[in-house]
């Protein structure tokens, strides 16, 4: 099944650019979901189809896929982005299955 | 408003069984996938299958194929995910979320509260 590689970490200063990385063999030719995940709470889809946005997701929130890496941006990251982000793909290859990155805990300076 | 509202948390002891629920409201119920997926301790998420409410049809990931079993009662408009024997390892969260279309893919747009399983002796 597909294999998708997230960075355990990233830290941003507020009012910066945040991004997080999604590698994986040609992902560029599949659909990635982006999911947040405050702590203690439940995900939240914050992009969808590679780089939509579900209603009440703000701008700032972005995505873009090519080759062998999708990335979600986050502009102007505030302190309540502070969370961890998955990524997620449809790998129907194999019987329809969804593959999850390993997340990337988002950290606010 | 669509909610996904799930059963309370659990306390177990290995070999025990269980069953967990997630009530659906605000959509109909017949229309959308339902998905289930486990977030150990400290972990990431792991898709564990889906379910088609208006038929039953299910989609299990291998990783837990033959562990748990999905089903439905549409007249509840819940789901349900139960496991006949409990083992130390299943102790986690376990998460429920309504399947919708794009205009290109399947995502999970909402998703229940979680319920938490602690399995132990």
């Amino acid at each position: 099944s597909h294999v998708l590689t997230q960075p355990p970490s990233v830290s941003v200063a507020p009012g910066q650019t945040a991004r997080i990385t999604c590698g994986g063999n040609n992902i560029g030719s599949k659909i990635v979901h982006w999911y947040q995940q405050e702590p203690g709470r439940a995900p939240v889809l914050v992009v969808y189809d590679d780089g939509d946005r579900p209603s009440g997701i703000p701008e700032r929130f972005s995505g873009s896929n090519s080759g062998n890496t999708a990335t979600l941006t986050i502009n102007r990251v505030e302190a309540g982005d502070e969370a961890d982000y998955y990524c997620q793909v449809w790998d129907f290859s194999d019987d329809h299955l969804v593959v999850f990155g390993g997340g990337t805990k988002l950290t606010v300076l | 408003e669509v909610q996904l509202a799930q059963s309370g948390a659990e306390v177990k002891k290995p070999g025990e069984s269980l069953r967990i629920s997630c009530k659906a409201s605000g959509y109909s119920f017949a229309s959308h996938w339902i998905t289930w997926v486990r977030q150990m301790p400290g972990k990431g998420l792991e898709w564990m299958g889906k379910i088609n409410p208006s038929d039953s049809d299910k989609n299990y990931s291998p990783t837990f194929q033959g562990r748990v079993t999905f089903s439905v009662d549409r007249s509840l408009n819940t789901a349900y995910m139960q496991w006949s024997s409990l083992k130390a390892s299943d102790t986690a969260m376990y998460y429920c979320a309504r399947v919708s279309e794009t205009d290109y893919d399947d995502v999970f747009d909402y998703w229940g509260q979680g319920t938490l399983v602690f399995v132990s002796s």
